[in-house]
């Protein structure tokens, strides 16, 4: 158990729509990435959140968007959904620091039909 | 361009054996190689991370090693296990400054430990 934590697990919907994925990082971690994986991809960045603020951008489509709250979770919102779009969805999470572990979580199956 | 590529892309080998992956990165302003391993549709785990002043890392029967000179990285794994079977992906991050670290992702090994 690496300490972070997603939900949903799994989420099927259907295309055009919107769904929030939620991720409670490991307690002290101030830092969040979000990652994209698609079936038999490489792990795809997407952004970093660090004590609430942004801190770096990736691959992120203009239709997702994220954010990092005081309690230090945070969510990616995913609207106008598409096919392509069907992925696991990875939170991780760090301490500040340049040699730091950082610690996934198990990730939201994201199915869109 | 920063990129980390990895070699094999596919392995099998037989319990009990040992073998290498390879990993190859152009990366600038390198922080620190990362070695991950990746269960079918679970999320990494970190199994070594190493800096620009070391050259090998272990983490049991995992051994990882660093040349930053020609930029290459290995993971050797000694007497495999069935649950070896995985995803070995190498990370290499680039630090940018305060807390703003870049990872860039191998697209990963896949070893097949069979009985």
């Amino acid at each position: 158990d690496s300490g972070v934590t997603q939900t949903p697990k799994h989420l099927i919907t259907a295309t055009g729509q919107r769904v929030t994925l939620r991720c409670s990082p490991r307690s002290g971690d101030l830092s969040v990435y979000w990652y994209q994986q698609s079936l038999d991809q490489g792990l795809q960045f997407l952004i970093q959140y660090y004590n609430g603020e942004e801190r770096a951008k990736g691959n992120i489509l203009e239709r997702f968007s994220a954010q990092q709250f005081p309690d230090l979770h945070s969510e990616l919102n995913l609207s106008s959904l598409e096919l392509g779009d069907s992925a696991l969805y990875f939170c991780a999470s760090s301490t500040s620091g340049t040699r730091n572990t950082i610690y996934f979580g198990e990730g939201s199956w994201l199915t869109v039909v | 361009k920063n990129q980390v590529e990895q070699s094999p892309q596919s392995l099998i080998i037989l319990e009990g054996k040992n073998c290498t992956l390879q990993c190859n990165y152009t990366v600038s302003p390198f922080s620190n190689l990362r070695w991950y391993k990746q269960d079918t549709g679970r999320g990494p785990v970190s199994l070594t991370i190493m800096t620009f002043s070391e050259n090998t890392k272990s983490n049991g029967r995992y051994t990882a090693t660093l040349d930053a000179d020609t930029k290459q990285s290995s993971l050797h794994i000694t007497a495999s296990q069935l649950s070896d079977s995985a995803s070995y992906i190498c990370v290499v991050s680039a630090h940018y400054g305060g807390a703003t670290n870049k990872l860039i992702f191998g697209t990963g090994t896949l070893l097949a430990v069979q009985p």
